[in-house]
């Protein structure tokens, strides 16, 4: 079993549904952090939390450490939102390095 | 503020060639990260620097896979024999990493990954 599930594998919308991505962890973390990978390979970290809830633009990332669960929402999604979206780990006892989950495919159709 | 750069963004090599990929971190970042991704699964981490030192290479294939940050900054991983299963994307990241250590989560910055490929 891995040590951060993310569901689903893969997502597809309408322009406009929000949208919701989960990820599940096993393990002590420090942080967590959502990454959006787009094709040709780069990607770019989107939010790095430790509680509660953070916000920017459309995007929205909520972590339980109770649960070890975090959501990432999209309101409003968009086809440009189309991407992998990656949860990953800083877990407590490694240091600052990343574990990942396995991605999200996420595709909006207009 | 430039990123992360690699070079190159794509190879193609047949087995039992060797291949290296060159990575320059964000200026004034401390620790430097190599992972390889595998088609339709997430990144796992290669190896970590802070400065010079090795971090972590507690999953580097060290039969065939070798990385090196002499000066603290750019880095270079080789890989030599290549097999067909390192075909992957190969992504550099950088993190600041303040006076206080490593170890502590922190945001990090991806380079474009370089895609290889092994026939």
């Amino acid at each position: 079993k891995n040590e951060v599930e993310q569901s689903p594998q893969n997502l597809t919308a309408q322009e406009g549904e929000f949208i919701t991505i989960n990820c599940s962890y096993s393990v002590g973390i420090s942080a967590l952090h959502w990454l959006q990978q787009h094709p040709g390979g780069g990607i770019v970290s989107l939010f790095m939390l430790s509680s509660g809830k953070k916000k920017h633009g459309r995007l929205i990332a909520t972590i339980n450490i109770q649960e070890k669960h975090s959501s990432l929402h999209i309101t409003a999604s968009h086809p440009r939102d189309s991407a992998v979206y990656i949860c990953a780990v800083t877990l407590a006892t490694s240091g600052s390095r990343l574990t990942f989950g396995e991605g999200t495919q996420l595709t909006v159709n207009p | 503020e430039a990123g992360v750069a690699q070079s190159p963004r794509y190879k193609i090599i047949e087995k039992r060639q060797s291949v290296a990929f060159w990575c320059n971190p964000i200026s004034g970042h401390a620790t430097l990260y190599w992972y390889q991704q595998i088609l339709g699964q997430g990144p796992k981490l290669l190896i970590q620097f802070q400065n010079n030192g090795v971090v972590d290479d507690s999953q580097l294939p060290k039969d065939r896979f070798s990385a090196e940050r002499l000066k603290g900054v750019d880095s270079t991983l080789k890989i030599q024999p290549a097999k067909l299963e390192d075909s992957a994307v190969y992504l550099c990241a950088s993190s600041l990493t303040g006076a206080s250590g490593g170890f502590r989560a922190e945001t990090q910055y991806f380079g474009p990954g370089t895609r290889l490929l092994v026939l």
